[in-house]
């Protein structure tokens, strides 16, 4: 069975600190990857997705960045955190198209920089 | 623009019916999905709509009319688990998911 990880599941990091969180998917192969951000009592924003290595497609332009070094494989990184970084951090895959109707996430990382 | 609009909080009491409702404007439609989430964790995929109509899973369905850009998710037998944001979420054109804020529901002994 497919199954996803994410990782650190939360930390503190001052302003000015670098980010980096990482996600893999097992059990599949080609998956789809998705980055997203959740601000308390709001929608999820897409960051980033990814439909195969190296291929990163941007959805906001902001001081994030997201790298596809493997398959399954994916990480979020920021040189520079902002106070406005804070936020939960989700991962997600789907097969291509969709297929099965369904977005797979993992289990966040809650992020607060101070 | 694209826009989901969806009740900002809902408070129901254990053992009723509760219906949440969705609508939505966007470029192109290819379904749409409801999910769970409890505070504090990932969004748990509950259902998906892509015809018009019914579908019922358990104690909660979903219902869809593309005419309208309109859906709810209805859940029978209210129990305190229930208590979460439910999410709704459209698949547009492009197959890029736009999501609403999320309907916080307070279930109510």
């Amino acid at each position: 069975s497919q199954t996803i990880h994410q990782w650190p599941a939360t930390l503190v990091q001052p302003v000015g600190s670098p980010l980096s969180l990482e996600c893999t998917v097992e059990g599949t192969s080609n998956p789809n990857l998705y980055w997203y951000r959740q601000a308390a009592g709001r929608g999820l924003q897409l960051l980033f997705y990814s439909v195969g290595i190296g291929q990163i497609s941007s959805e906001v332009p902001q001081n994030l960045s997201a790298s596809r070094p493997q398959d399954r494989q994916f990480i979020l990184s920021s040189k520079k955190l902002l106070l406005s970084d804070s936020g939960f951090y989700l991962c997600a895959w789907t097969d291509r198209g969709f297929d099965t109707g369904e977005l797979f996430f993992g289990e966040g990382s809650r992020l607060t920089v101070l | 623009g694209q826009n989901i609009d969806q009740p900002t909080e809902m408070t129901a009491t254990e053992g009723a019916i509760v219906q949440i409702n969705c609508t939505y404007q966007t470029s192109g439609f290819n379904g749409l999905f409801w999910y769970q989430q409890h505070a504090g964790e990932a969004p748990t995929f509950l259902s998906y709509n892509v015809l018009d109509g019914l579908e019922e899973k358990g104690r909660f369905s979903s219902f869809l009319s593309r005419s309208k850009g309109y859906s709810y998710l209805l859940l029978k037998e209210l129990q305190m688990k229930d208590s979460a944001s439910y999410l709704c979420a459209v698949l547009d054109s492009n197959y890029q998911l736009i999501w609403g804020a999320g309907t916080k529901l307070i279930i109510k002994p």
